[in-house]
């Protein structure tokens, strides 16, 4: 089955850039999303399709996608930025929707 | 608005089963796909499966193809999962989620609801 692989945390200075990464084989041949989950709460989705922003959505949140590894960025960093951050595919191979591990993002 | 609304949380013996409710409002329902997804305490969320709410097509993932049941009722707009011989394992949050159009995005999140497998 198809594999994400998330660091676990990843720490950001107020006001500087966090790049949290999603590994996985090929994954620039697939789409990638990217959801905010904060403790207690439902995951939020924050990027579609690679680079996409739903609506209400700061443009501080970036995302890219190439060879094996994609990339959510966050501008600017807020301590309202700090959450869980996990990227999604779907595996066309499998017919499954596949999340990766998470990352712990701590603003700091 | 758009908003998912699920039922409240429950508490269940080993070997029972389990069933939760996801009512849809503020969108047209048979135009999206409904997911579910739940999540263990401190790990990743993980897909169960979803149902087409147009044509009643349902998809599971292969880890719950033999104990978990996805229905829809439209007159309803509400969807229902069904989880059956329960271990201590299964306690988690359960979420639905609604697919977007034209991607595979999860674009609306019910509350959750936690679910409880304890003897």
């Amino acid at each position: 089955s198809y594999v994400l692989t998330q660091p676990p945390s990843v720490s950001v200075a107020p006001g500087k850039t966090a790049r949290i990464t999603c590994g996985g084989n090929n994954i620039g041949g697939k789409a990638v999303h990217w959801y905010q989950q904060k403790p207690g709460q439902a995951p939020v989705l924050v990027i579609y399709h690679d680079s996409d922003r739903p609506s209400g959505i700061p443009e501080r949140f970036s995302g890219s996608n190439s060879g094996n590894t994609a990339t959510l960025t966050i501008s600017r960093a807020e301590a309202g930025d700090e959450a869980d951050y996990y990227c999604q595919v779907w595996d066309s191979s499998s017919d499954h929707v596949v999340f990766g591990g998470g990352t712990q993002l701590a603003v700091l | 608005q758009v908003q998912l609304v699920q039922s409240g949380a429950e508490v269940r013996k080993p070997g029972s089963s389990v069933k939760v409710s996801c009512k849809a409002s503020g969108y047209t329902f048979t135009s999206h796909t409904m997911h579910w997804v739940r999540q263990a305490p401190g790990q990743r969320p993980e897909w169960m499966g979803w149902i087409n709410a147009g044509n009643d097509d349902t998809n599971y993932s292969q880890k719950f193809q033999d104990r978990v049941t996805i229905t829809r009722d439209t007159s309803a707009t509400t969807t229902y999962m069904e989880l059956s011989s329960l271990r201590s394992e299964d306690t988690a949050v359960y979420y639905c989620a609604r697919e977007q159009i034209a991607n595979d995005a999860f674009d609306i999140w019910g509350q959750g609801t936690m679910v409880t497998v304890s003897s």
